[in-house]
């Protein structure tokens, strides 16, 4: 069964630091794809970056980038630069490919990231 | 008009009331889906619909009612409901069932069940 792995519950960095979110996913499909997402106070959950399974090249969105080991089934986030606007709840998310059917994506529970002036 | 819309945004109800949480997309994706996330959970799948029918329902209990008339609408009917169903409830949509596309998500509606 699939399945998302976010260890760090919270954590704190100085703001301009460079920050790791980890995730470890569990899935026996050879198609997948994973996602980050932001979640800030007011609830909405914000696409940050996608990885799919085949992709050679780690994904790269501005300050984002994803550190794709698929050996190891991890997908860690990195955040470079931090701003204090990056403090938010941050979910790892994957989703298998499906033909058949609107294929669902599946959640960690969460980093709350929490970026220090 | 923004991608995914929620209404309300939040909702006070009684355990005996029956109230309805709307969701719009403006995206022109054919998938929509309700998740419900509660307090220290990981965000919980519902129900998934595409192209107006329903393909998942995730052992959801009865007393919440999905309904989706076309691909740009869902709603979620709520009828005596309990307070541990005191949650933010969103809604996504997306394009299926290409791999690589990503769930749009709506800003939520915030539950509280007295």
């Amino acid at each position: 069964a699939q399945k998302i792995t976010q260890t760090q519950p919270g954590m704190f960095v100085q703001e301009k630091e460079a920050v790791t979110l980890d995730c470890t996913y569990d899935t026996s499909d050879p198609s997948y794809g994973l996602f980050w997402y932001k979640q800030p106070s007011s609830g909405e959950m914000i696409f940050l970056i996608y990885q799919g399974s085949y992709d050679q090249q780690n994904a790269t969105e501005g300050r984002y980038s994803l550190n794709f080991q698929k050996a190891r089934k991890s997908a860690n986030l990195v955040i470079s630069a931090s701003q204090l606007g990056d403090s938010a709840m941050y979910f790892c998310a994957m989703r298998e490919f499906s033909w058949s059917s609107a294929s669902k994506i599946i959640f960690g529970s969460g980093t709350r990231l929490s970026i220090r002036p | 008009e923004t991608g995914v819309t929620q209404t309300p945004r939040h909702l006070v109800m009684g355990m005996t009331n029956k109230k309805s949480l709307k969701c719009e997309q403006h995206l022109g994706h054919n998938a929509m889906y309700w998740y419900k996330q509660s307090a220290k959970k990981p965000l919980e799948l519902m129900f998934v619909y595409n192209f107006k029918e329903q393909t998942e329902n995730n052992s959801v209990p009865s007393r919440f009612s999905p309904e989706c008339p076309n691909s740009s609408h869902l709603f979620l009917h709520l009828h005596t409901l309990q307070p541990e169903d005191s949650a933010l409830y969103l809604c996504a949509s997306s394009q299926d069932p290409p791999l690589g596309y990503e769930q749009y998500f709506g800003p939520g509606t915030r539950l509280t069940v007295t």
